[in-house]
């Protein structure tokens, strides 16, 4: 069973607020990820991290930034929110290890007004 | 680069139909792992299988089994007996062998399961 959380669940706010949305594991995963969403639609990678002090961006530009400062944390900041930030933001981590299967928070429905 | 396509965007069925998810990769990588998920509409995706590229084995766990076929670069998901509770957005991905950076998804499959 994967243990991996993601806070809050949902989130409404105003545009050019300051948001994090916080994404946090315990099973020691090296390896995790901020995936886009939008209901239904394809995940779009838009940052991942090999481990602490490792960040990266993905394929998707995003105006969001990430930091990993220990294994379990991984949060994703948006210094000014706009409507186009509205999406749902889905985490999730990987071991290393022969499969690389990854492990999904319940993810984060931001909503930006 | 890689590639997963799944060219079905939507289905539906009528509960107790079978029905089958195409997924239609691409890759240069010789070594690579293939993945289901199921998004269901609360949101979370749910792991359903991992096949590495080496294992061409079918297989079937209760009402869902996969086909595995390098020669067509197909993983393909059939859910036999559907129920209305396999309803929900179904994901095909790729993973190369390497550290994780191209872990690939498809666009998804929307299965609609009505009584």
């Amino acid at each position: 069973e994967a243990d991996i959380y993601q806070t809050p669940r949902y989130l409404v706010i105003g545009t050019g607020k300051k948001i994090t949305l916080e994404c946090s594991q315990t099973m020691g995963h090296d390896k995790m990820y901020w995936y886009q969403q939008d209901p239904g639609m394809e995940l779009h990678l838009i940052h991942y991290s090999y481990g602490v002090n490792s960040t990266e961006k993905g394929d998707l530009s995003s105006e969001s930034t990430v930091s990993r400062i220990r294994t379990e944390h991984f949060p994703l900041t948006l210094e000014s929110a706009r409507p186009s930030h509205t999406s749902q933001y889905l985490c999730a981590s990987s071991d290393p290890g022969e499969t690389d299967e990854q492990y999904f928070g319940p993810g984060t429905r931001l909503t930006v007004t | 680069a890689q590639k997963v396509t799944q060219a079905q965007t939507e289905i539906s069925v009528v509960e107790k139909e079978d029905v089958t998810l195409d997924c239609v990769y691409e890759t240069r990588d010789t070594t690579y792992y293939l993945f289901w998920y199921k998004q269901p509409p609360s949101g979370e995706l749910v792991f359903l299988i991992r096949r590495n590229s080496f294992d061409e084995q079918n297989e079937i766990s209760g009402r869902y089994s996969w086909n595995f076929q390098k020669s067509t670069s197909s993983f393909n998901f059939t859910i036999t007996a559907s129920q209305v509770v396999d309803s929900a957005v179904y994901f095909c991905a790729l993973s190369d062998a390497d550290y994780g950076q191209n872990f690939v998804f498809g666009p998804g499959t929307r299965l609609s399961v009505l009584p």
